[in-house]
């Protein structure tokens, strides 16, 4: 299978500090998506990225496609107590999303 | 919208059970998955169907059974539970590059 590799593991942060996370793949993908996990829930679409370069956002969530086609980064500004849970990276190919490993978010308020 | 709804949220088999974890979806997306979600391996495809009648494998298929006799439905079946098996679960759908995810089933096998 294809593998997609997030990073950092898990992150613990103060409340108002800025976040970033990364996903590096081994095979070139089309799209690019972002979710969020909360506690006890299924993941959450956040943001899609269709093409190589593209930077967008979503409100304090900024995510890019990485011009590879390889990796893509997340950053979220301004961090709140809510925005805990684990971020999920998915390379998309045909009709199979390809998950990362996740990155799990703490925020301290 | 009820989206994609799972039953059960828990349950707790012994080796060598069998059982169906439901999974249903009231948008009329063809395309239909189950995924399981372990501790640093993110979720990885166990099979998915891209409509009624039309089922396949994905990356970790073994021990697990689907069917897709309607639209709506794609239940998964554990033949003879093993603990390796202990997991959540989790059904999606799929329109467009938009996955809708189920809230999960947790699964402990002793």
């Amino acid at each position: 299978g294809q593998q997609l590799n997030q990073s950092p593991q898990s992150m613990f942060i103060q409340e108002g500090e800025d976040v970033s996370m990364n996903c590096t793949s081994s095979s070139i993908f089309n799209t690019w998506l972002w979710y969020k996990q909360d506690p006890g829930e299924g993941p959450v679409l956040l943001i899609a990225l269709y093409k190589a370069g593209e930077l967008t956002s979503n409100g304090r969530l900024t995510a890019q496609f990485g011009i590879t086609r390889k990796d893509s980064f997340l950053n979220i500004s301004a961090s709140i107590p809510s925005d805990v849970g684990i971020y999920f990276c998915a390379g998309l190919t045909g009709n199979q999303f390809y998950f990362g490993t996740g990155t799990s978010l703490t925020v301290i308020p | 919208n009820a989206g994609v709804t799972q039953t059960p949220k828990f349950q707790v088999l012994k080796t060598g059970q069998s059982m169906t974890l439901q999974c249903a979806q009231d948008m009329n997306h063809e395309y239909m998955s189950w995924y399981r979600q372990d501790p640093g391996m993110g979720l990885r495809l166990i099979h998915y169907s891209v409509g009624a009648g039309i089922t396949d494998q994905g990356e970790v298929p073994n021990g697990y059974n689907v069917s897709r006799s309607t639209t709506e439905d794609f239940p998964l079946r554990l033949l003879s539970a093993a603990p390796s098996q202990t997991s959540v679960y989790f059904c999606a759908s799929k329109k467009g590059v938009v996955a809708f995810f189920g809230q999960g089933t947790r699964l402990t096998v002793v």
